[in-house]
């Protein structure tokens, strides 16, 4: 069985600053795939950014990008020029190459960016 | 392209009745997976349906239960209600759950149970 632990319960930053959530798993598994989702007080999950565990390229969508660490079971989410609307709880999830036991997730960090 | 969708979005029930929720996925995506979200455990996976079948399960009791239609639309049932079955349940539909697929969540059901 895989986990995924991420150890900030809670970060406040400044709207425009640079924010960086850790997450980190642990499996047996070689094939795999890591996921952040971000759910905002609507309580609607989405996808943020997917990375292949065998690229070794670090995924980057818009503003979002990741530190994917193999080696480290390490998979950090970083928030460039954060904004009001990015405001929501994060989750780090993870899925073994053939989809057995879903998507596992980690307790989240609910990241608050003030005014 | 429409959404994932859940009915209802609200529901409360008292301890000992069953429940049945219901999820449409997007159009085309074969895979729906159901996961219960509560303060306390965070996010787990409940099970997965695939072209009418059951092919993942996560690690529940046999009070829940699922099943999935030809037109892919899925049901989740919850037989014999505890105040630990409160929580919101949510939906995902994706075009499989292998090969890291995206999978596209619902709005989701709060079940309260009383």
């Amino acid at each position: 069985a895989q986990t995924v632990t991420q150890s900030q319960p809670e970060m406040s930053v400044q709207e425009a600053e640079t924010v960086t959530l850790s997450c980190t798993y642990d499996t047996s598994e070689s094939n795999y795939y890591l996921f952040w989702y971000k759910q905002p007080p609507s309580r609607q999950m989405i996808l943020v950014i997917r990375q292949e565990a065998y690229k070794q390229q670090n995924a980057t969508e818009n503003r979002f990008s990741v530190n994917f660490q193999k080696a480290a079971k390490s998979f950090s989410l970083k928030i460039s020029d954060s904004q009001l609307g990015d405001t929501a709880m994060y989750f780090c999830a993870f899925i073994p190459g053939g989809g057995a036991d879903g998507l596992t997730f980690g307790k989240g960090t609910h990241l608050i960016i003030q005014p | 392209k429409a959404g994932v969708t859940q009915t209802p979005r609200y529901l409360i029930k008292t301890r000992g009745q069953q429940v049945t929720l219901s999820c449409s996925p997007i159009s085309g995506h074969r895979s729906v997976s159901w996961y219960q979200q509560t303060p306390g455990q965070g996010l787990q996976f409940l099970f997965e349906y695939f072209s009418e079948t059951q092919r993942n399960k996560g690690n529940f009791p046999g009070r829940f239960s699922g099943r999935q239609f030809s037109n892919s639309r899925s049901e989740m049932n919850v037989s014999t209600l505890e105040l630990g079955d409160s929580a919101l349940y949510l939906c995902a539909s994706s075009l499989r759950l292998a090969d890291g697929h995206e999978q596209f969540f619902g709005p989701g059901t709060r079940l309260t149970v009383l």
